[in-house]
């Protein structure tokens, strides 16, 4: 059973750019959600998509953005990057909810210089 | 804002010894509760979920929860080196914090030989 799957694995962007960044849940999971890693603020919510609609939505700004298709696969959006977005953007799927626990994927290590 | 607290470590046991992780949380209406481990480099790991007060044990883990006292631990027996890594405590939100997973910024165990 293949596991969650998030591309690409490493991005270096400049300031100003904005970058896409996607994410393959495992095969039958509708819940989709996104952590931002950083070693100062440890992982923190951004966003939890199910069935293509936002449930729940962290305390970031606008400039991140997300989006859930109907295969379950979803995208998050960063625009205007700021050096301070460089951190390990981990997805992570659930059958259902969070009741049952997240399947993290190995994540994207984005770098803004 | 929903907090999960976790002393940062780093801890140091021997091998062969009980390793005892712990974690507090704010949210009273939180009703799941899990532990993951984090290898350096490497996404969360699932490795218990507990949703009743009480000890619930899967071979050498056992978590343990307290809902009135808001307290979670995990405790490791029989410790190994491979069981060096960073722990996260998460709860599932409730009310306006639902259909998300809060974690601890972690507790770091060495298992030194």
């Amino acid at each position: 059973k293949a596991g969650v799957t998030q591309t690409p694995r490493y991005l270096i962007k400049t300031r100003g750019q904005q970058v896409t960044l996607s994410c393959s849940p495992i095969s039958g999971h509708r819940s989709v959600s996104w952590y931002q890693q950083t070693p100062g603020q440890g992982l923190q919510f951004l966003f939890e998509y199910f069935s293509e609609t936002q449930r729940n939505k962290g305390n970031f700004p606008g400039r991140f953005s997300g989006r859930q298709f109907s295969n379950s696969r979803s995208e998050m959006n960063v625009s205007t990057l700021e050096l301070g977005d460089s951190a390990l953007y981990l997805c992570a799927s659930s059958l259902t909810v969070t009741t049952y626990g997240y399947t993290f994927g190995s994540g994207t290590r984005l770098t803004v210089v | 804002q929903k907090e999960v607290e976790q002393n940062s470590g780093p801890l140091s046991v021997p091998e062969g010894a009980i390793a005892s992780l712990n974690c507090t949380y704010s949210d009273r209406g939180s009703q799941s509760f899990f532990w993951y481990r984090q290898y350096s480099g490497k996404s969360p790991e699932l490795i218990m979920s507990i949703y009743s007060n009480g000890d619930k044990e899967d071979g050498r883990f056992t978590a343990q929860l307290n809902k009135a006292s808001q307290y979670v631990s995990l405790l490791i027996r029989d410790s190994q080196p491979s069981d060096s890594a960073t722990y996260l405590c998460a709860v599932e939100g409730s009310g306006a914090g639902s259909y998300q997973l809060t974690f601890g910024k972690g507790t770091k165990l060495s298992v030194i030989p």
